[in-house]
């Protein structure tokens, strides 16, 4: 059974850059597509962006071009990097697995992992 | 963007009676391919969502038969027959017929 594990450093400060990795366990990240979504405290959720394990990629245009993904299938994980960040950035981060190859919607979700940016 | 519209923000239901969600889109969910690219999640307090049904009526593996979907290109909705304790969460929308994946803003369910 397939398990998504976030993580990365709980705080970035404004302006700088925020790095998150996704490790895929039970499972292979080939053929499946993998995004990102985020929920700041107390909101809805928000797709930040997607990555196939070819490595095509497409992002949400709210993000401003800020936004990059990249995969590693020979360590079963794939990451997000998102440049210049705010306050407004601050939430809690999800990976997810696209239902069935070629689908981007998600069924399996990691647990999230919060990110605050403060200066 | 596709907008996609829930209704009603919020909802208080008695266990063992039936609730009904709705979520509309700003433009029609069937795709070239023959098939509707929308789903129903909960998102129970603290917890990530979770996935309920999937291209508007197969219910995911382990949801419950109480829950049901229905709809077809712009209309949709989650039905919950008789509802429990622990259904309480928000429940969302989404489609994934174009890019960017968009969320309905979410119903919050509680239980009276």
């Amino acid at each position: 059974q397939v398990q998504l594990q976030e993580s990365g450093p709980g705080q970035v400060k404004t302006s700088e850059t925020l790095s998150l990795i996704c490790t895929v366990s039970g499972g292979s990240i080939s053929i499946y597509r993998w995004s990102w979504i985020r929920q700041p405290a107390g909101k809805g959720l928000e797709w930040v962006g997607r990555i196939e394990s070819s490595g095509n990629t497409h992002y949400n245009p709210s993000l401003n071009g800020r936004a990059s993904m990249s995969v590693d299938t020979s360590n079963n994980h794939f990451s997000l990097r998102l440049t210049s960040v705010t306050a407004s950035d601050t939430a809690v981060y999800y990976c997810g697995r696209g239902m069935f190859p070629g689908v981007t919607a998600m069924d399996v979700w990691g647990k999230g992992t919060t990110v605050i940016v403060s200066s | 963007d596709i907008v996609m519209t829930q209704t009603p923000p919020s909802l208080s239901v008695t266990p063992g009676q039936p609730a009904s969600i709705s979520c509309k889109s700003s433009q029609s969910l069937l795709h070239s391919d023959g098939r509707t690219y929308f789903y129903w999640y909960l998102q129970k307090p603290g917890q990530r969502p979770d996935l309920l049904i999937y291209e508007v009526s197969n219910r995911f593996s382990g949801v419950p038969d109480r829950f049901s979907g229905t709809g077809s290109g712009t209309d949709f909705t989650l039905k919950i027959s008789r509802v429990e304790a622990e259904d309480v969460g928000v429940y969302y929308c989404l489609q994934s017929h174009s890019l960017p994946l968009t969320f309905g803003g979410g119903t919050k369910m509680e239980i009276k």
